[in-house]
């Protein structure tokens, strides 16, 4: 099931801010907001979640409307190793199915 | 502490062989799992294990199997391998939500 939908691709200069945005309009109550990155296929790293407050951590910030509906990961200085696929995942806390879908591909340009 | 460990890196079958993927992690995780990422595509779910002696189907199961005699190993079996399942295979374990992901296993089958 495709839960979050997301711009497939996004450029961004290099030291602006990168805001990624998300759309998750049937997320349910229990559910929260991953988002990892994917360099050129490598792992895929977890960056941040969030249920329903804004979340900031040393690698970027999570904004969560205040219906829960939508959300915007920033990326507040990109640096050209930001260049990345971005997955927006929405899941219940302890359940282990994460679903990604193909993700916004971040061209950070110099 | 290497975290997610998988094995082998590369691997070429030809069609209607069997082989094993290793995935070992060294976190104490419950949750396992494996996923395979197709070209330009998402990483899909193939099978998960909430711990020990627990194991379940994800989107994708149908050509694998899978087991978890202990909580360090998740080894993913290929019965016979086809073309179809030339892919990136990534093995993952979480704690809490958090996905760590191992650095993949690159599979051909001719």
């Amino acid at each position: 099931d495709a839960k979050t939908t997301q711009p497939t691709s996004m450029d961004c200069a290099e030291g602006r801010a990168a805001n990624l945005p998300c759309n998750h309009s049937t997320i349910s109550g229990n559910e929260y907001v991953y988002w990892y990155r994917q360099i050129h296929s490598q792992g895929p790293q977890y960056i941040i979640h969030g249920l329903k407050n804004n979340e900031t951590n040393e690698m970027a910030s999570l904004i969560i409307t205040e219906d829960r509906k939508s959300s915007t990961l920033i990326l507040p200085h990109a640096t050209l190793r930001d260049t990345a696929v971005y997955y927006c995942i929405v899941r219940v806390r302890t359940g282990n199915q994460f679903y990604f879908g193909t993700g916004t591909s971040l061209t950070v340009i110099p | 502490n290497a975290g997610v460990t998988q094995t082998p890196k590369f691997q070429v079958l030809k069609t209607g062989q069997s082989m094993t993927l290793q995935c070992a992690q060294d976190m104490n995780h419950e949750y396992m799992s494996w996923y395979r990422q197709d070209p330009g595509m998402g990483l899909r779910l193939i099978h998960y294990s909430v711990g020990a002696g627990i194991t379940d189907q994800g989107e994708v199961p149908n050509g694998y199997n899978v087991s978890r005699s202990t909580t360090e190993d998740f080894p993913l079996r290929l019965l016979s391998a086809a073309p179809s399942q030339t892919s990136v295979y990534f093995c993952a374990s979480s704690y809490s939500g958090n996905e760590y992901f191992g650095a993949g296993t690159r599979l051909s089958v001719l």
